[in-house]
């Protein structure tokens, strides 16, 4: 079946890169894909990337995918406080549900 | 707002009552999912629809949840006989798949606190 796993907790300084891992085991993935879920409030997507795809860039966003190694990751450069949240990774295959990881908490020191 | 609504925000309810939540999704989405989430964990897949057809239900969830999609629009989830580890953050999602690439979209959940 599906899995997602991700580290638990990341603390970074303000203006530092932050890196958020995620390892999946779904080799049938067609899209994955990276949330952000604030303190109260509902999951926000943030991005996403096609499994034929090794790396998509938007803005401060960087996603890097290592399909052969189940492997994916979310690098935001310049971290600021606001991005200071809970980050989910999520995949899906063929006609399946979207499954998501445990989460990853970011925490950016001023 | 065109958004994703959920409803109530909160629910308070003790141990054996029923309760119902609703979700309204974006209205060009075909495909509606149920989730539930507990502290420090990611969401929990519940059930989801493609249009009115439930196509899929989790293993975990048992036979006191159901959930219903009865024109493909709206959604509503019912909890029956509450316990208290039903207490967490339902969350509803809608979508249009296109091609493979499906991007949810969330509301803001039901907090459930069953006493």
């Amino acid at each position: 079946g599906e899995d997602v796993e991700q580290s638990l907790f990341l603390s970074v300084r303000e203006g530092d890169s932050s890196v958020i891992n995620c390892t999946y085991t779904d080799s049938s993935s067609t899209y994955l894909y990276w949330y952000k879920q604030e303190p109260g409030a509902g999951l926000q997507l943030l991005t996403y990337i096609f499994s034929n795809m090794d790396m998509k860039q938007d803005q401060r966003l960087t996603v890097l995918l290592n399909k052969k190694d189940k492997h994916l990751s979310l690098r935001i450069a310049d971290t600021q406080t606001g991005d200071s949240a809970i980050y989910f990774c999520a995949e899906n295959g063929g006609y399946q549900k979207v499954t998501f990881g445990t989460g990853t908490k970011l925490q950016v020191i001023p | 707002d065109t958004g994703v609504s959920q409803d109530p925000r909160h629910k308070i309810t003790k141990r054996g009552q029923n309760v119902t939540f609703r979700c309204d999704p974006i209205s060009e989405h075909n495909r509606l999912y149920w989730y539930r989430q507990t502290l420090g964990q990611g969401p929990e897949f519940l059930t989801y629809f493609q249009n009115e057809a439930q196509l899929e239900k989790s293993r975990l969830l048992s036979d006191r949840f159901s959930a219903e999609r009865p024109k493909g629009s709206f959604s509503t989830l019912e909890i029956q006989r509450t316990e208290q580890g039903d207490s967490a953050m339902y969350l509803c999602a809608s979508s249009f798949r296109d091609r493979g690439n499906e991007k949810l979209f969330f509301g803001s959940g039901t907090q459930l606190s069953v006493l």
